[in-house]
């Protein structure tokens, strides 16, 4: 199994406080990712890491922002939580540029709930 | 837009029989993934198509691609009851940009 962690694995917290997801890696890949998942949405990408302090946006990156100073970690902060960012989160990282799978590999999950 | 859709979206099968999903997307890409998710778990990697025509099995699982078809299928062989999860299909959002965009999954039922 790729080495990836995820932390917290579950949070509980009320609306309009911050929350700091973190994604650690073990395997020096470049590329790492945030998704959420949803019911009825499958998996959709909040913001993505290309290499340490290269960061772009996904297609649901509104109310998240992303850090990278290291290469085994990525943040996803939530400045001001709101319900609606109910979900569960996993992180993904990618082998170098110019393999020919791309493949992604999902750490474990955070079960995160704004009340 | 890319968009990927995935049908059906629930499946309920009895043990032993055939069925097909499928996951068509809507622009040209070199790639398509599937991947299982479990009740809770997270996702696992189960098939990288690289090119038209790709075909790869494993186990009672076989997974096809047709890049002018904008399709890709992923067929179950005799089902058993340990094949019940969520399947995803993933297609790359553009050449070069390593991003995935996610069909919103079938989730699988094989009844004993």
């Amino acid at each position: 199994d790729a080495g990836i962690t995820q932390s917290p694995r579950h949070k509980v917290t009320e609306t309009g406080t911050p929350v700091t997801l973190r994604c650690h890696q073990t395997e020096n890949h470049r590329y790492m990712y945030w998704y959420r998942q949803d019911p009825g949405h499958g998996l959709r990408l909040i913001h993505y890491s290309y290499g340490v302090k290269d960061t772009d946006k996904g297609e649901v990156s509104d109310g998240y922002s992303v850090s990278r100073s290291k290469t085994e970690d990525f943040l996803l902060t939530l400045e001001s939580a709101t319900s609606s960012q109910t979900s569960v989160y996993f992180c993904a990282i990618s082998p170098l540029e110019g393999s020919p799978y791309n493949e992604q590999f999902f750490g474990p999950g955070t079960r995160l709930t704004v009340l | 837009e890319l968009k990927v859709e995935q049908n059906p979206l629930f499946l309920s099968m009895q043990e032993g029989k055939n069925y097909t999903i499928y996951c068509n997307y809507s622009t040209t890409s070199d790639r398509l993934y599937w991947y299982r998710q479990d009740p809770g778990k997270s996702l696992e990697s189960l098939f990288v198509l690289l090119s038209n025509g790709a075909v790869k099995q494993e186990g009672r699982l076989m997974a096809s691609l047709d890049t002018k078809a904008r399709l890709s299928t992923l067929h179950i062989t005799a089902a058993v009851h340990d094949l019940s999860a969520t399947y995803f299909c993933a297609v790359d959002g553009a050449s070069g940009t390593y991003k995935y965009i996610f069909g919103t999954g079938t989730r699988l039922k094989v009844l004993a």
